[in-house]
């Protein structure tokens, strides 16, 4: 069974610093990886996604991730964090043949930023 | 295109009573997806539908728990009986078919939710 696991529930940084936001799969084939993040009482917005190519790709508000298949990691990075990124974020895991219908999210990274 | 609109965004009610829960997806997107989330947790999928036709149901869709997209536009999700660990964010998606782009694959367009408080 796919599964997803992001091993910070909670992460704080200053304005202006990196972030990195860590994410690990399990999953038998080559998967589809998302990055999702959710403000206080919205949905869940796209941030970037990985289907195949190159393993560094870019998503919106400046934040990239890079997939790397021996860690089996999706890592979400941004070299400079504003404050309006405070939000939670989710790494989810689906499959890259499109035969299954449905993502698995992790449990979510609650990103406070300091001013 | 608005986007995936949700109704009711905020929903009180009481143990045993009925609630409904409205889904209107992105006009030109075969797939709506049903999706719940609890406090502290990720969205756990629910149940899918292709145009009108429900594809999928998690073992989380006890019998208390319906859904349906009757024209293969709008969805409702129903639950009866409510108990008060049915309190949560109820999440609809919708997406385009795999196949119709890469870029559409399971790519998931989310609304901003249902939350559902059980007294």
């Amino acid at each position: 069974a796919q599964s997803v696991t992001q091993p910070d529930i909670h992460i704080t940084v200053s304005e202006g610093a990196s972030l990195e936001l860590r994410c690990n799969y399990s999953y038998g084939a080559t998967p589809y990886l998302f990055w999702y993040v959710q403000s206080p009482g919205q949905g869940l917005q796209l941030l970037l996604k990985y289907f195949s190519g190159d393993t560094l790709v870019q998503g919106i508000k400046g934040f990239e991730a890079e997939f790397k298949r021996s860690q089996s990691s999706f890592n979400l990075r941004k070299p400079s964090v504003h404050w309006s990124d405070a939000a939670e974020y989710f790494c989810a895991v689906g499959p890259s043949s499109g035969s299954a219908r449905q993502l698995t999210f992790g449990s979510g990274t609650q990103l406070t930023v300091l001013p | 295109d608005t986007g995936v609109s949700q109704d009711p965004r905020h929903k009180i009610t009481k143990r045993g009573q009925n609630v409904t829960f409205r889904c209107d997806p992105i006009s030109e997107h075969n797939r709506l997806y049903w999706y719940r989330q609890t406090l502290g947790q990720g969205p756990e999928f629910l149940t899918y539908f292709q145009n009108e036709a429900q594809l999928e149901k998690s073992r989380l869709l006890s019998d208390r728990f319906s859904a349906e997209r009757p024209k293969g536009s709008f969805s409702t999700l129903e639950i009866q009986r409510t108990e008060q660990g049915d309190s949560a964010m109820y999440l609809c998606a919708s997406s385009p078919i795999p196949g119709q782009g890469v870029s559409g694959a399971n790519v998931l367009t989310f609304g901003a939710g249902s939350r559902l408080t059980v007294l």
